[in-house]
C-alpha cells in the first residue's frame, strides 16, 4: 500500500541553524500539507500546498519557514533560523481529490 | 475557525469492554469530522469520516462514531476493545466549503487497553 514517507526520523539541531524536513508524498497525490505537534499539545496545521504554491498557510507559518516541491516526488519544509520553540514533531500529509489526508510517521525536530 | 476539544487526555480500559472516546467540536461553518488513531512511532491513520447522510459512520478495526449535530459532538465507540487497540486517538475537523481542507485537531485521547 502507498505511504507517505519522511526523513529524517530525528532532526538535532542548534538554535539559529537552518533545517530541511523532507518528504515524499504518495505518487499521484495533489495536495501536500505540513502539520506540527509540539509535546503536549495539539496536532497544528502549518501550510497546504497545490499546484506548486502555497495554497492556504497559519500563523504560525511565518517567514522563517518555506515549502517547496523541488522535483516531482520530494516535498520539504524549511526553517530558516530555527528557534528553540520549533522543537515539535513535525507531519507531512497528502491527498488526491478526496477529503482523506495521508499522514507521514513525521519528524522529531530538537532545537538546542 | 474551528476548535476541537477532547476532554479526556487518557482512557484506561479493559480489554473486551466497550470504550467511548468523546470530541466536541465548534465551528461557524459546516464540517467535515474525522477520527484518526496513531500507534506508537507511527504516522496518523483515518479511522473513519463524516462527511454526509447517516449520522452512524462505521470505520476500520470495528470503530463507529455517531455525528451529532445540535450536541456538536462526535463521538467515537467500540464495543469491545483489544489491545491492539493501545494507542492516541485524534479528533479533527475541517470546512466542508471550498478550501484546503485543512484539518484542525483535538489534544488527542490515548486509549490504554488493560488486559
Amino acid at each position: 500500500e502507498p505511504e507517505v514517507t519522511q526523513t529524517p526520523s530525528h532532526q538535532v539541531t542548534q538554535m539559529g541553524q537552518e533545517v530541511i524536513l523532507r518528504c515524499v508524498p504518495i505518487s499521484n497525490h495533489l495536495y501536500f500539507y505540513w502539520y506540527r505537534q509540539i509535546l503536549g499539545q495539539k496536532v497544528e496545521f502549518l501550510v497546504s500546498f497545490y499546484n506548486n504554491e502555497i495554497s492556504e498557510k497559519s500563523e504560525i507559518f511565518d517567514d522563517q519557514f518555506s515549502v517547496e516541491r523541488p522535483d516531482g516526488s520530494n516535498f520539504t519544509l524549511k526553517i530558516r533560523s530555527t528557534k528553540l520553540e520549533d522543537s515539535a514533531m513535525y507531519f507531512c500529509a497528502s491527498r488526491e481529490d478526496s477529503y482523506e489526508q495521508y499522514f507521514g510517521p513525521g519528524t522529531r525536530l530538537t532545537v538546542t | 475557525a474551528q476548535s476541537v476539544t477532547q476532554l479526556d487526555s487518557q482512557v484506561p480500559v479493559f480489554e473486551e469492554a466497550p470504550v467511548e472516546l468523546r470530541c466536541n467540536y465548534s465551528s461557524s461553518v459546516s464540517v467535515y469530522l474525522f477520527w484518526y488513531v496513531q500507534y506508537p512511532n507511527q504516522g496518523l491513520q483515518l479511522l473513519l469520516k463524516y462527511l454526509s447522510g447517516s449520522t452512524l459512520v462505521k470505520g476500520i478495526n470495528g470503530f463507529e462514531a455517531e455525528f451529532n449535530k445540535s450536541q456538536t459532538s462526535f463521538h467515537l465507540r467500540k464495543p469491545s476493545v483489544h489491545i491492539s487497540d493501545t494507542a492516541e486517538y485524534f479528533c479533527a475537523v475541517c470546512p466542508s466549503g471550498a478550501g484546503s481542507y485543512q484539518l484542525t485537531f483535538g489534544k488527542g485521547t490515548k486509549l490504554s487497553v488493560i488486559p
